[in-house]
């Protein structure tokens, strides 16, 4: 089946830092990719959606400038989130899927810590 | 709201009992339907999908699914569960009428005892 990997698996930063998580769709082409936030014991929220080299959606309530997303290969999403803050620990999880499809392959989740 | 709704949080029950974990869904028109399984400290899988044809839907590792279009239902089966089923269960709905976003329920925490 199709793999989607994420990169790194945990972080650890400091407040006010920015930390960038990839995620990579290693044997297909990801013309859309969802990022998604889980907290403790909850289910997975939808952040944004980003289409290959287009501007990414963003769901209501979520910071563009805070949750920058970037998506500018096929392959390659990126998330990065600006200025830290304690508050935005939470386990985020991309998926991608292709053109065409409406299953969505996920990948392994990325645990930030913000301390 | 248009949403997906798991009834069941958690749900406990012994090794070889059944288990069926509801799953509703408010959208109409076209949707494909999604089982997935998060083991502890593991990513999501797929455990079965709906797009379209039988409504009956055979899975990985013992699990069905039946979608039910006239219910909004797509519930979740497993005729003899083993330990190693314990782990969190989603259901996901990709909708036509929500932008082809892919909105997953809130969960059912399944913990079976040895």
């Amino acid at each position: 089946g199709a793999v989607v990997s994420q990169h790194p698996s945990r972080v650890i930063c400091k407040s006010g830092t920015s930390v960038k998580i990839e995620c990579r769709s290693l044997d297909f082409q990801a013309t859309t990719m969802f990022w998604y936030r889980q907290f403790p014991k909850q289910s997975l929220m939808l952040m944004a959606t980003s289409n290959e080299g287009s501007k990414a959606t963003y769901e209501q309530g979520v910071e563009k400038d805070k949750f920058l997303i970037n998506h500018a290969s096929l392959t390659l999403s990126t998330l990065t989130v600006t200025s830290a803050h304690p508050e935005d620990s939470s386990f985020y999880i991309c998926s991608a899927r292709t053109w065409g499809n409406t299953e969505a392959f996920f990948g392994q989740g990325t645990r930030l810590t913000v301390v | 709201a248009q949403s997906v709704s798991q009834h069941n949080h958690h749900v406990i029950l012994s090794e070889a009992a059944s288990l069926e974990l509801g799953c509703n869904y408010s959208y109409g028109g076209t949707v494909n339907l999604f089982w997935y399984v998060q083991y502890p400290g593991q990513h999501l899988q797929l455990l079965l999908k709906y797009f379209s044809g039988d409504p009956l839907v055979k899975g990985i590792k013992g699990f069905e699914a039946e979608f039910i279009k006239s219910k909004f239902s797509f519930n979740l089966r497993k005729p003899s569960v083993q330990w190693s089923d314990t782990a969190e269960y989603f259901c996901a709905v990709n909708a036509r009428a929500a932008g082809n976003k892919l909105t997953f329920g809130g969960g059912t925490r399944v913990l079976v005892k040895p």
